[in-house]
């Protein structure tokens, strides 16, 4: 069967580390993959795609890899600050699905001063 | 530019009734889409519309629908509601079509409670 997997257990982290989360995957086959940040009560926010042929991207404090021979994809905030407290998902579009995008979980972060 | 908007933001129903959802994409978006959120099962993909077309559709049964118009405004509809629909539904667009890797922007959903 298809599963999206990531850490269930909140990420506690203090400020100014870098915040490592895990999006691990099976019977899937991601043409992309992306990261998205939500707050309670919010909608997903877009952070950062990565494409299938790509190893890592970075924007700002973000660093996303992705390794399609072990199925999995890490997200790094690095210097961590409390604002960056949220629930990160990981999604996958497959090509012959554009469109559909399949979410993973999430993993609460919870960085203190 | 506006963002996606949804409407209502809450509402609660009985079991048995139906309801309708409401989401206007971004402007120049023609890709909607839209989510269930739940604790236990968190986003799950309801269904795609392209150009008032639906694309994709995932697994809910169908009492849950939708459609979009020409100007790319989209409902869904859910009829018989049971206990187990409340939820956050979430509505997404993309700017294109096939292909691109197009990140989706999110509204802010409707809460559904069914009692």
């Amino acid at each position: 069967s298809q599963k999206i997997e990531q850490n269930s257990e909140a990420l506690n982290i203090q400020e100014g580390k870098t915040a490592t989360l895990t999006c691990n995957y099976t019977n899937y086959s991601p043409a992309y993959l992306q990261w998205y940040r939500q707050d309670p009560g919010r909608g997903p926010v877009f952070l950062l795609l990565i494409r299938e042929n790509e190893k890592e991207k970075r924007k700002e404090r973000l660093k996303v890899t992705f390794d399609t021979t072990l199925k999995q994809s890490l997200f790094h905030i690095t210097a961590s600050q409390p604002a960056d407290s949220a629930t990160y998902l990981c999604a996958l579009e497959e090509a012959d699905s554009w469109g559909k995008f399949q979410f993973g979980a999430g993993t609460q972060v919870v960085v203190t001063p | 530019k506006a963002g996606v908007t949804q409407t209502p933001r809450y509402l609660i129903k009985t079991r048995g009734q139906q309801v309708t959802l409401s989401c206007s994409p971004i402007s120049g978006h023609r890709s909607v889409s839209w989510y269930q959120q739940t604790p236990g099962q968190g986003l799950q993909f309801l269904f795609e519309y392209f150009s008032e077309t639906q694309r994709n559709k995932g697994n809910f049964p169908g009492r849950f629908s939708g459609r979009q118009f020409s100007n790319s405004r989209s409902e869904m509809n859910v009829s018989t509601l049971e206990l187990g629909d409340s939820a956050l539904y979430l509505c997404a667009s993309s700017p294109r079509g096939t292909g691109f890797g197009n990140t989706i922007y999110f509204g802010e959903g409707s809460w559904l409670t069914v009692v």
